[in-house]
């Protein structure tokens, strides 16, 4: 199946600081791109979606301006935090959708990303 | 931010014998739903999917059920395995190919 990973696996930093994270689609292009974030215990959350060439699209309540995302080739999105503070602490997972896959409707996702802001 | 003292609905299972998740969903148009397994740091896996147009699904030792009319989705293992512990969410494809996961279940397999 199709292969996305993610870089770094880990990272911690200290607050203050930004952070980015790649998100790449290994055998497919991928004209769309998603990010998620995940508490512990908690279920995924959609941050934005990635749109190869245009601006990326934010969820209700998600800062675009804290959270920089740029998609500038078929294969990679990279997800920005700046300014990071403790709270921004989490497990940050992309997924790609391959259009040639499942009808369209199948997204790839990453192995995840553990962000710790001290 | 972070929420403190949360537990995920844990159901434990026997091994070698069958499970059965359950998922409510929310919004009546959605016409792709799909299973995903997640282990402890790793991203999710994809197990399954159903359209609309279907109410049931069957994989390799997986099935999922699709009732549209009270907008619930269920996910049963057979032989359930120890590999088979994990997080398993459902979510359901939106506009615009966004995906809404719900909020999750605990599968402990007890040898």
């Amino acid at each position: 199946g199709a292969v996305v990973s993610q870089h770094p696996s880990r990272v911690i930093c200290k607050s203050g600081t930004s952070v980015k994270i790649e998100c790449r689609s290994l055998d497919f292009q991928a004209t769309t791109m998603f990010w998620y974030r995940q508490f512990p215990k908690q279920s995924l959350m959609l941050m934005a979606t990635s749109n190869e060439g245009s601006k990326a699209t934010y969820e209700q309540g998600v800062e675009k301006d804290k959270f920089l995302i740029n998609h500038a080739s078929l294969t990679l999105s990279t997800l920005t935090v700046t300014s990071a503070h403790p709270e921004d602490s989490s497990f940050y997972i992309c997924s790609a959708r391959d259009p040639t896959s499942g009808g369209g409707n199948e997204q790839f996702f990453g192995p995840g990303t553990r962000l710790t802001v001290l | 931010g972070e929420s403190v003292g949360l537990h995920l609905p844990t159901l434990s299972v026997q091994e070698g014998d069958n499970s059965i998740i359950n998922c409510a969903y929310s919004n009546s148009a959605s016409d792709y739903f799909i299973w995903y397994k997640q282990e402890s740091g790793k991203g999710p896996q994809f197990i399954i999917d159903i359209r609309s147009n279907m109410d049931k699904r069957q994989g390799q030792r997986v099935t999922v059920l699709l009732n549209k009319t009270v907008k619930h989705l269920s996910l049963q293992i057979a032989a359930t395995q120890p590999g088979d512990s994990a997080v398993y969410f459902c979510a359901e494809k939106g506009g615009n190919n966004r995906l809404a996961f719900g909020k999750g279940n605990q599968v402990v397999v007890i040898p």
